[in-house]
């Protein structure tokens, strides 16, 4: 069954470090998502990406976040300078029609 | 701004006894989903309900839409300890944008 796959698993990054969280959707896939999940709280909606733009973002995803879709394949989340804050697990997702999303393992990153 | 509320946010509950979780949503949405996730892991899909009075069965698990009161349910039959985990509701929002509920951690106890 095709897989959303995430890298690094874990990441551990002094504040303010800049990081890239990487994600290769499923390849026929047309909406790609982020969403970062605090630690035992609710899943937050980040930013959605179709048709190589950003077509809606929350709150959250402020100017020290952007996204990417360099080649096609990958999907990247960068945080530009982190905060303890942004210590969550992040989430990526991507989804083809009504289906719903495919969600990645995710990425945990710790901001020390 | 769409608002997804679960109750009970928390539910111990013996091995098999029936219960359910109550999924309400502000806005006309005809699209939700439910999800699983186990500690530390990512998010299963368990069902996708499309339109007004969807039902369906997995297992254990029944979910249910009903677009009008906007609620959905998810109905544990007869537990068993496999199903502790948190569960989440979602909605869709402006196209295909999803918003979550905060989850239900269900723990069934032997």
């Amino acid at each position: 069954e095709p897989e959303v796959t995430q890298t690094p698993s874990h990441q551990v990054t002094q504040m303010g470090q800049e990081v890239i969280l990487r994600c290769v959707p499923i390849s026929n896939h047309l909406y790609f998502y982020w969403y970062r999940q605090i630690l035992g709280q609710k899943v937050e909606f980040l930013v959605s990406f179709y048709n190589n733009e950003i077509s809606e973002k929350s709150e959250i995803f402020d100017d020290q976040f952007s996204v990417e879709r360099p080649d096609g394949s990958n999907f990247t989340l960068k945080i530009r300078s982190t905060k303890l804050e942004d210590s969550a697990m992040y989430f990526c997702a991507s989804m083809l029609g009504v289906q719903g999303y495919t969600f990645g393992s995710g990425t945990r990153l710790t901001v020390v | 701004e769409l608002k997804v509320e679960q109750n009970p946010l928390f539910l111990s509950m013996q091995e098999g006894k029936n219960y359910t979780i109550y999924c309400n949503y502000s806005t006309t949405s005809d699209r939700l989903y439910w999800y699983r996730q186990d500690p530390g892991k990512s998010l299963e899909s368990l069902f996708v309900l499309l339109s007004n009075g969807a039902v369906k069965q997995e297992g254990r698990l029944m979910a249910s839409l009903d677009t009008k009161a906007r609620l959905s349910t998810l109905h544990i039959t007869a537990a068993v300890h496999d199903l502790s985990a948190t569960y989440f509701c979602a909605v869709t929002h402006n196209n295909n944008d999803m918003r979550f509920g905060a989850g239900t951690r269900l723990t069934v106890k032997p």
